[in-house]
């Protein structure tokens, strides 16, 4: 069954530092997501991705966040000058769903736990 | 404002049934998510209410109400593997744009 993965299962960096955090959706899909979830915290939406631009994104995700497509198969998230309160798990996610609002699900990559010293 | 609510916890007996209860406010509307989330790992797809009613799904029904704000998950012949973090989801219609908003989850334990 196909699945969405996402590559460091674990990334530790010094605050100040800028992270990649790259995943691989689904390979038809066509809506790319991330979430973070801190520790102990409800998921929360930074940002979805259609026809290699932004579709939403929260207020979460400001000018520390960038988002990019650099081929055809991955989808990355990059945090310039972590904080500390970037601690947390990152989910990738994907999904079929067409710009009509169809019934599409999410499926969700195993997540990047990031840990900012 | 977009406000997503379900109780902290329940707990509840093998071989019950359960029902987590979800109520939401959000600025648009255009479909309610179950997901359910083991501690540490990803969420994975329930259920999806887009229309008013009950969908089923094996073990698992969901309910809507979209005049109440008011969704339900309900569990049957719950088993230990059951226990873990319900998470409710309300897609945000605006401009078809795919902007997800999540509840606090319910986490359940599932007793022998």
């Amino acid at each position: 069954e196909p699945e969405v993965t996402q590559t460091p299962s674990h990334q530790v960096t010094q605050m100040g530092q800028e992270v990649i955090l790259r995943c691989v959706p689904i390979s038809n899909h066509l809506y790319f997501y991330w979430y973070r979830q801190i520790l102990g915290q409800k998921v929360e939406f930074l940002v979805s991705f259609y026809n290699n631009e932004i579709s939403e994104k929260s207020e979460i995700f400001d000018d520390q966040f960038s988002v990019e497509r650099p081929d055809g198969s991955n989808f990355t998230l990059k945090i310039r000058s972590t904080k500390l309160e970037d601690s947390a798990m990152y989910f990738c996610a994907s999904s079929e769903a067409r710009r009509t609002g169809g019934a599409e699900t999410q499926y969700f990559g195993p997540g990047t736990r990031l840990l900012v010293l | 404002g977009q406000n997503i609510d379900q109780p902290t916890e329940m707990t509840a007996t093998e071989g019950a049934i359960v029902q987590i209860n979800c109520t939401y406010q959000t600025s648009g509307f255009n479909g309610l998510f179950w997901y359910q989330q083991h501690a540490g790992e990803a969420p994975t797809f329930l259920s999806y209410n887009v229309l008013d009613g009950l969908e089923e799904k094996g073990r698992f029904s969901s309910f809507l109400s979209r005049s109440k704000g008011y969704s339900y998950l309900l569990l049957k012949e719950l088993q230990m593997k059951d226990s873990a973090s319900y998470l409710c989801a309300v897609r945000d219609g605006r401009n078809y744009g795919q902007n997800f908003v999540f509840g606090p989850g319910t986490r359940l334990s599932v007793l022998p």
